[in-house]
């Protein structure tokens, strides 16, 4: 099993729609990660959580450390919203795990 | 743009050859972390620097190896290269090592070994 799961694998929305992709941890983390990986293959970093939650723009972070879970909002989702999202965790180095992320298609 | 550069960002090699890696981290960046990405393996840490000195080993192989300059440029040599080993190499940068800190993707560099 790995340690790091997301749910779901794929995501169809059509442009507007509110937008949730899961992450679930097994393992004791200090940090979780969220990255964007375009369609051409370059990674940005979305959010870095500890606790509670981040928002940036249209992009909502929470992490619940009790319940080894994290979740990645998108609010009036578009189609340039369109990648894979990958969740990650550190546990107490800055060696990341990652999950096989959730690809993500935004239709007009 | 983040700030990190790789070169090259694409290469074609054979089995057995030799290739390496280079990154440019953020300018004042001193951790400097690799990472592969396979279709069948996903994302995986391979290393990390901090300031010149290994900090952090993933799932390294032994005929991949890392350094970091005074410069604070990284290269990733791997060698007797296999099928296997075709996949994206990313560098990474953050300005301090520990794991609160954000890292910024370099663009990539996509290894094919024939």
């Amino acid at each position: 099993k790995n340690e790091v799961e997301q749910s779901p694998q794929n995501l169809t929305a059509q442009e507007g729609e509110f937008i949730t992709i899961n992450c679930s941890y097994s393992v004791g983390i200090s940090a979780l990660h969220w990255l964007q990986q375009h369609p051409g293959g370059g990674i940005v970093s979305l959010f870095m959580l500890s606790s509670g939650k981040k928002k940036h723009g249209r992009l909502i972070a929470t992490i619940n450390i009790q319940e080894k879970h994290s979740s990645l909002h998108i609010t009036a989702s578009h189609p340039r919203d369109s990648a894979v999202y990958i969740c990650a965790v550190a546990r107490w180095t800055d060696k990341l795990i990652f999950g096989t992320g959730t690809r993500l298609q935004v239709f007009p | 743009d983040s700030g990190v550069t790789q070169t090259p960002k694409h290469l074609i090699t054979a089995t057995g050859q030799r290739v390496t890696l280079r990154c440019s981290p953020r300018s004042g960046d001193l951790s400097v972390y690799w990472y592969q990405q396979s279709l069948d393996q996903g994302l995986q840490f391979l290393i990390q620097y901090y300031n010149g000195e290994e900090r952090a080993k993933g799932n390294i192989l032994e005929r991949f190896s890392a350094q970091q300059f005074p410069d604070l440029h990284s290269e990733l040599n791997l060698s007797s290269l296999e099928l296997g080993d075709s996949a994206l190499y990313f560098c990474a940068s953050s300005p301090r090592e520990g794991v609160y800190n954000e890292q910024f993707f370099g663009p990539g560099t996509r290894l094919t070994v024939l």
